[in-house]
């Protein structure tokens, strides 16, 4: 059974600060894919980042990186110099290719300006 | 083709009625996706799509639910005599091999 674990379901920052949502998975897939959702108050949920297990090197769009470490099972999400607009739930989900993904619970992000 | 898109965006029906949705996928992914997302959870799975073939059901679409996708297209998620219970977001997604994209969902409530 596949499983995402979004240990932190509310955080608060001041505009500006960096903000670290943590997501941890299982799976016994040994290839999955890794993705990040933002859903903000109007409810659409935004796709960001899709990454495979074979790929670790972290990446960075913007003010947005994501590090991926599989000796932890970690996809963490980094947002630098957050924005007001940064103000949402993400998702983190975890998904084997074509098949169902599979969510974690949420982190709500409010930014504080 | 701009995304996936979903019809009614709200929909608010009495309890015992029936309601269906649509959701039209990006025309070139032949994989479409049916999750349901409560009040402060992440979207769950319901049932999803290659083509017109129905591949998978959650043990959370109970006989009440019932999805179709007749030409490989567009999909429709009907629910037969509705329950406060089934009050919740359903969102529809297509994918390809690369890219996975949300609808902006259907609001369903149930009074």
């Amino acid at each position: 059974a596949q499983k995402v674990t979004q240990a932190q379901t509310e955080i608060s920052v001041v505009e500006k600060e960096d903000v670290t949502l943590d997501c941890v998975y299982e799976t016994r897939d040994t290839t999955y894919y890794l993705f990040w959702y933002k859903q903000p108050p109007s409810g659409e949920l935004v796709f960001l980042i899709r990454r495979n297990s074979f790929d670790e090197q972290n990446e960075i769009s913007g003010r947005y990186s994501w590090n991926f470490q599989k000796s932890t099972s970690s996809f963490n999400f980094t947002i630098t110099a957050s924005q007001v607009v940064d103000s949402a739930v993400y998702f983190c989900a975890l998904g084997g290719g074509y098949q169902k993904v599979t969510f974690g619970i949420g982190t709500k992000l409010q930014v504080i300006p | 083709d701009t995304g996936v898109s979903q019809d009614p965006r709200h929909k608010i029906t009495k309890r015992g009625q029936n309601v269906t949705f649509r959701c039209d996928p990006i025309s070139e992914h032949n994989r479409l996706y049916w999750y349901r997302q409560t009040l402060g959870q992440g979207p769950e799975f319901l049932t999803y799509f290659q083509n017109e073939a129905q591949l998978e059901k959650s043990r959370l679409l109970s006989d009440r639910f019932s999805a179709e996708r007749p030409k490989g297209s567009f999909s429709t998620l009907e629910i037969q005599r509705t329950e406060q219970g089934d009050s919740a977001m359903y969102l529809c997604a297509s994918s390809s091999s690369t890219e996975a994209f949300f609808g902006q969902g259907t609001r369903l409530t149930v009074v």
